[in-house]
């Protein structure tokens, strides 16, 4: 499975669309782009999965450029109870579901 | 329609002692994933299991841990004569049978080990 880079933190006031970027330059055309957050002390919460097309849910959308190499989550009205580290994570279609973390990004959302 | 569901939440353990954690995937799910996340790190896969079936264990201590998914009842995870530094969040994850695509795993609320 790919490699992805996001950044260690960001801030977002409350209210503002936090836009989370991620880097997966590696990603190969059956990989799927996954995005899950933890917020403190609980497990993980999947958000929302894509391979070429953006997509959006109730939660949140998700940008994907056009050669794949990177992606953005884009929660449109942060509020305080989205703090939580958001995990970018990129996984090969036709496997098994394994999904391996990274250090995600820790997003404070201040009032 | 429950979800995945962890037992014990907190669990306290002496060193020596054995420490086993239950998870029952959501209904319908027959895989299931352990993680494990030391203090202030990331979580790390440790297995994936099938019924009655491990798939993938490179994630797991050579030592001293094991888990199963038997035909009837929860997956564990065992830990046997634990130390201090096992002490953690364990998080178990189930999915559907379906393999490839693009499945989502659900998590459940993790088991929390403290070894004195």
């Amino acid at each position: 499975d790919a490699k992805t880079t996001q950044p260690t933190s960001m801030d977002c006031a409350e209210g503002r669309a936090a836009n989370l970027p991620c880097n997966h330059s590696t990603i190969s055309g059956n990989e799927y782009v996954y995005w899950y957050r933890q917020i403190h002390s609980q497990g993980p919460q999947y958000i929302i999965h894509g391979l070429k097309n953006n997509e959006t849910n109730e939660m949140a959308s998700l940008i994907i450029t056009e050669d794949r190499k990177s992606s953005t989550l884009i929660l449109p009205h942060a509020t305080l109870r989205d703090t939580a580290v958001y995990y970018c994570i990129v996984r090969v279609s036709g496997g098994y579901n394994k999904l391996i973390f990274g250090a995600g990004t820790r997003l404070a959302v201040h009032p | 329609n429950a979800g995945v569901m962890q037992n014990p939440r907190h669990l306290v353990r002496r060193r020596g002692q054995e420490a086993r954690l239950r998870c029952s995937p959501m209904k319908g799910h027959s895989h299931v994933y352990w993680y494990r996340q030391l203090p202030e790190e990331g979580l790390k896969f440790m297995v994936y299991l099938q019924k009655e079936n491990i798939i993938d264990e490179s994630g797991m201590p050579k030592e001293r841990f094991s888990a199963e998914f038997p035909k009837e009842g929860p997956s564990i995870l065992r830990i046997q004569q634990v130390v201090r530094g096992d002490s953690a969040a364990y998080f178990c994850a189930s999915s559907p049978a379906q393999q490839g695509g693009a499945g989502e795993l659900f998590f459940g609320e993790g088991s929390r080990l403290t070894v004195l």
